[in-house]
C-alpha cells in the first residue's frame, strides 16, 4: 500500500532533549516535505526536498533539521526542543508538481 | 508567508445543501490544489488545477480558478455528514521557480449536521 509513514504518532519530551521523527514513504517520490500545523496559523512549511541530497528551508526552518540521504527517508530533528515547537508535525511526499501524500501526523509535547 | 486565504473560517450547514468556500491568494501561480482534514489526521488531497484551467469537477466537488481576480472556490454540492473536515487550498507559486514549494492557507472548517 503507498504511504507516508511518521513515527512516533505521540510524543512528549522536554525542553532541550534532542528527538527525531521519522518519515518514511514508499512511493520513489523525488519531493518530501515537514510541516506544522498550530491553530490559527495552518499549515507552515518547515523544510522540503527536492531529491537526495537536496534540501531547503521552508517558511519556519529555525530550530529544525533535516536530512535527505536516501530517497525514501526525510528526518525532522530537533536539536534543543523548547515549548513552542509544540506542535502537530506532518510528513508529505509528491513527484514534482504533483498532490501530495501526507503522513497521519505526529503530536509533539515539549515541557 | 501565507498565500492562500480560505474564506469563510468556519462553515455550518444541514446535510443535503451546497457548501462553497473560498480562496484567494496574493501573487501568480502554477496550480492552486484543494486538501481535505479530518480532524488531526493527514490532509488528503482532493482536486488540482491548473493556471490555464477555469474550472473542474470531480464527483460532487466543483472548483474553480480565476486568476484574474487570484481566487478559487470549492463546491461540494448534496453534501453529507461524512463531508464533516477541514478544507485547505494550497498554491504552488509560480515565484518559486517550479520549486514545487506549497504554501497552505489556515483552512475552512465545515460542519454538514445530519
Amino acid at each position: 500500500e503507498a504511504q507516508v509513514t511518521q513515527n512516533p504518532r505521540y510524543l512528549i519530551t522536554v525542553t532541550g532533549k534532542k528527538l527525531t521523527v521519522t518519515c518514511s514513504q514508499n512511493m520513489n517520490h523525488e519531493y518530501m516535505s515537514w510541516y506544522r500545523q498550530d491553530p490559527g496559523l495552518g499549515l507552515r512549511q518547515i523544510y522540503y526536498s527536492m531529491n537526495v541530497e537536496v534540501t531547503d528551508k521552508g517558511d519556519v526552518p529555525e530550530g529544525y533539521k533535516v536530512s535527505r540521504k536516501e530517497k525514501r527517508n526525510f528526518p525532522l530533528i530537533l536539536e534543543s526542543p523548547s515549548p513552542n515547537q509544540t506542535s502537530l508535525y506532518f510528513c508529505a511526499s509528491s513527484y514534482h508538481n504533483s498532490p501530495l501524500h501526507f503522513g497521519n501526523g505526529t503530536r509533539l509535547t515539549v515541557t | 508567508s501565507q498565500q492562500g486565504e480560505e474564506d469563510p473560517q468556519a462553515l455550518s450547514i444541514q446535510e443535503g445543501e451546497n457548501a462553497t468556500m473560498n480562496c484567494s491568494y496574493k501573487t501568480s501561480i502554477n496550480n492552486l490544489q484543494w486538501y481535505r482534514q479530518n480532524s488531526g489526521r493527514g490532509l488528503v488531497h482532493l482536486i488540482l488545477i491548473r493556471s490555464n484551467e477555469r474550472e473542474k469537477h470531480s464527483g460532487r466537488l466543483r472548483v474553480t480558478l480565476d486568476t484574474s481576480k487570484k481566487s478559487s472556490s470549492l463546491l461540494i454540492t448534496a453534501s453529507r455528514a461524512a463531508d464533516t473536515a477541514s478544507y485547505f487550498c494550497a498554491t504552488d507559486a509560480q515565484a518559486s521557480g517550479n520549486t514545487g514549494k506549497l504554501i497552505f492557507g489556515q483552512g475552512t472548517t465545515l460542519q454538514v449536521k445530519p
